[in-house]
């Protein structure tokens, strides 16, 4: 089945930009989505990509995807403290089974 | 419009017990999924209900169940409860998996506990 990667952490000094990193297997993964989840809390969908796309922009997110390569990344600009959190990336197919697979979560660590 | 609501959101239970654990989902939206959410394995699916259906499901042993309400609100159930059963348990709801964009939006979780 789909397997989806992560690295575990990132530190990064507040005002800095961040780069999370997700690899994935099925090349027909079609929807990919990035999710935030904050001590205690559910995840929270920040932002999704279809595979027919490079990059998406949404404020300080930026969502990069590399089809050939499998390869997703979330780049957030101006890194705040309350940027801290786990992030998870999480892929899915359009056809049959449209349960996503989720990543094992980066824990991003935003220091003053 | 008010989000996925989860109750109870903290519950200790003991070995052998059963538990009941709740969902709401966003109004209008008829798809729920449940998730296991532990340190060791992640996010891991359990199943997910659609017209009070059980559309898809994953990994796990028959004493986890579930079922959804014509009003869309599920509930999950876990009898003979184990240790490694301790865990936080996920609830999302999303619109209709089927139209193609699968937007999920979680709820905070119950955190079970079990002794």
């Amino acid at each position: 089945g789909e397997d989806v990667e992560q690295s575990l952490f990132l530190s990064v000094r507040e005002g800095d930009s961040s780069v999370i990193n997700c690899t994935y297997t099925d090349s027909s993964s079609t929807y990919l989505y990035w999710y935030k989840q904050e001590p205690g809390a559910g995840l929270q969908l920040l932002t999704y990509i279809f595979s027919n796309m490079d990059m998406k922009q949404d404020q300080r997110l930026t969502v990069l995807l590399n089809k050939k390569d499998k390869h997703l990344s979330l780049r957030i600009a101006d890194t705040q403290t309350g940027d801290s959190a786990i992030y998870f990336c999480a892929v899915r197919k359009s056809g049959g089974s449209y349960i996503p697979t989720f990543g094992r979560g980066t824990s991003l660590i935003v220091h003053p | 419009k008010a989000g996925v609501t989860q109750t109870p959101r903290y519950l200790i239970k003991t070995r052998g017990q059963q538990v009941t654990l709740s969902c709401s989902p966003i109004s209008g939206h008829r798809s729920v999924s449940w998730y296991q959410q532990t340190p060791g394995q992640g996010l891991q699916f359990l199943f997910e209900y659609f017209s009070e259906t059980q559309r898809n499901k994953g990994n796990f042993p028959g004493r986890f169940s579930g079922r959804q309400f014509s009003n869309s609100r599920s509930e999950m159930n876990v009898s003979t409860l184990e240790l490694g059963d301790s865990a936080l348990y996920l609830c999302a709801s999303s619109l209709d998996p089927s139209s193609g964009n699968y937007e999920q939006y979680f709820g905070p979780g119950t955190r079970l506990t079990v002794t």
